[in-house]
């Protein structure tokens, strides 16, 4: 029963370079996202999906691309890595239960970009 | 647009002692009132929630009190304790758009 799996857990980039972070759920979930949490700070959506082949922007998209070519999987593009894109890395899927939306996060992947 | 905004930013309450947790909304249309709770180096994970046909909620020591006029809900954390110590958030969503908004977190930190 994995949930949300996000890899990898941690990296560090250089400025300039380009990375994908990868999630995938098992939970047959339509809804998929993308937050980055700054240090004391709250969750910004980067992006969301509503389902395979459906994108779009949340707060702070600048910097960043998604896909979603499966119901399973969600990866996250970096290109061009700047200082700015320091950050936990949070996938999440969710799922409108009998009362509202439920929310599964993965664990996160700390990026530092030096 | 922030249409869940949430405070205090931090907290500190001694062990035994209630904590508080308040936020406020915006979106009328919003029906469904979840709280998240983030262990460091964890994910956020769902703790409690409601629907704005009830006034309260309680789950053991965790307690939404919900305030539709005022468009409000807080969570009351009773005889809190150290485990406790986490990020918590509040969000809103409303059954048309599954898409949820979150709070901008309250650090909650138990003392001995």
């Amino acid at each position: 029963n994995a949930g949300v799996t996000q890899t990898p857990k941690f990296r560090i980039l250089k400025i300039g370079q380009s990375m994908t972070l990868q999630c995938t759920q098992d939970m047959n979930h339509n809804y998929m996202y993308w937050y980055r949490q700054d240090p004391g700070m709250g969750l910004k959506l980067i992006y969301y999906s509503v389902g395979a082949g459906i994108t779009d922007k949340g707060e702070v998209p600048n910097g960043y691309n998604v896909s979603r070519s499966t119901t399973e999987d969600f990866p996250l593009r970096l290109e061009l890595a700047a200082p700015s894109q320091t950050s936990v890395y949070f996938c999440a899927s969710s799922y409108v239960s009998g009362q509202g939306t439920e929310a599964f996060f993965g664990q996160g992947t700390r990026l530092t970009v030096v | 647009q922030q249409q869940v905004k949430q405070s205090p930013q931090s907290l500190i309450v001694q062990k035994g002692g209630i904590s508080i947790i308040n936020c406020a909304y915006e979106n009328t249309a919003f029906d469904y009132f979840p709280w998240y709770q983030q262990f460091p180096g964890k994910g956020p994970a769902l703790l409690i929630a409601i629907r704005p046909d009830v006034s309260e909620k309680k789950e053991g020591r965790f307690t939404i009190s919900f305030n539709k006029s005022a468009k409000q809900f807080s969570l009351h954390i009773m005889d809190s304790q150290p485990g406790d110590s986490a990020t918590y958030f509040c969000a809103a969503s409303d059954f048309g758009n599954e898409k949820l908004t979150f709070g901008t977190g309250t650090r909650l930190t138990i003392i001995p």
